[in-house]
């Protein structure tokens, strides 16, 4: 059975820190998502990526199919980057895999 | 504007009474699916469904139906709802750019909070 395992579970950083937070799977994976979850608030999309790497503003994501293994990179964290991140895999046939979440504080 | 319309928002029902979840899409995505979220636990998938007349059991299926009839639109129904089944409810969309997975942007709708009495 594949499973998603995300690190940390929790983190707090100063504003201007560089944060990473990791995403394990354990099953070769059609893509890996990389969701966004604001307290109170919905669920975006920030990436969805199956190889290499993407880059949004201050979001980077990487991916590294041998190792099985997803980074999110934040650069200059701000305190509205405060929310839970969530990584996911895309399955094979539509059955999304969810890491349980790392909930980020960014302080000012 | 691209979105996915969940409904009602926010629901508070009796043991028993079915009850539907509506969730529309304007993309014509093939891709729509089904999550619950519950502290500790995450999302986990209910159902989901790859095109129109296609559906498939998620994660945790149990007390949960659904239909896909039309291209835009997947409600989820509980039949009989339990206290166990309160929980907040996702609804996602994604275009199908690959086979095999999930391999679009998802798109989510805002939520319903479901509590059961």
């Amino acid at each position: 059975k594949n499973e998603v395992e995300q690190s940390p579970q929790n983190l707090t950083a100063q504003e201007g820190e560089f944060i990473t937070i990791n995403c394990s799977y354990s099953v070769g994976i059609s893509a890996l998502h990389w969701l966004q979850q604001h307290p109170g608030g919905g669920i975006v999309s920030l990436f969805m990526l199956s190889s290499g790497k993407k880059k949004h503003g201050r979001l980077i994501a990487t991916i590294n199919i041998q190792e099985k293994h997803s980074s999110l990179h934040i650069t200059a964290s701000h305190p509205r980057d405060s929310a839970v991140y969530i990584c996911a895999d895309g399955g094979s046939q539509g059955n999304l895999i969810f890491g349980k979440g790392t909930k980020l504080s960014v302080k000012p | 504007e691209a979105q996915v319309t969940q409904n009602p928002r926010y629901l508070i029902t009796v043991t028993g009474k079915k009850l539907t979840v509506t969730c529309s899409q304007n993309m014509n995505h093939e891709y729509m699916s089904w999550y619950r979220q519950d502290p500790g636990l995450g999302l986990r998938q209910i159902y989901y469904s790859m095109n129109v007349e296609v559906t498939d059991k998620g994660d945790v299926p149990e007390g949960y139906k659904v239909s896909r009839k039309e291209k835009r639109n997947f409600p989820l129904i509980l039949e009989s709802p339990s206290p166990n089944q309160t929980s907040l409810y996702f609804c996602a969309s994604s275009l199908l750019v690959l086979a095999g997975g999930v391999t679009g942007e998802l798109f989510f709708g805002e939520g319903s909070r479901l509590t059961v009495l």
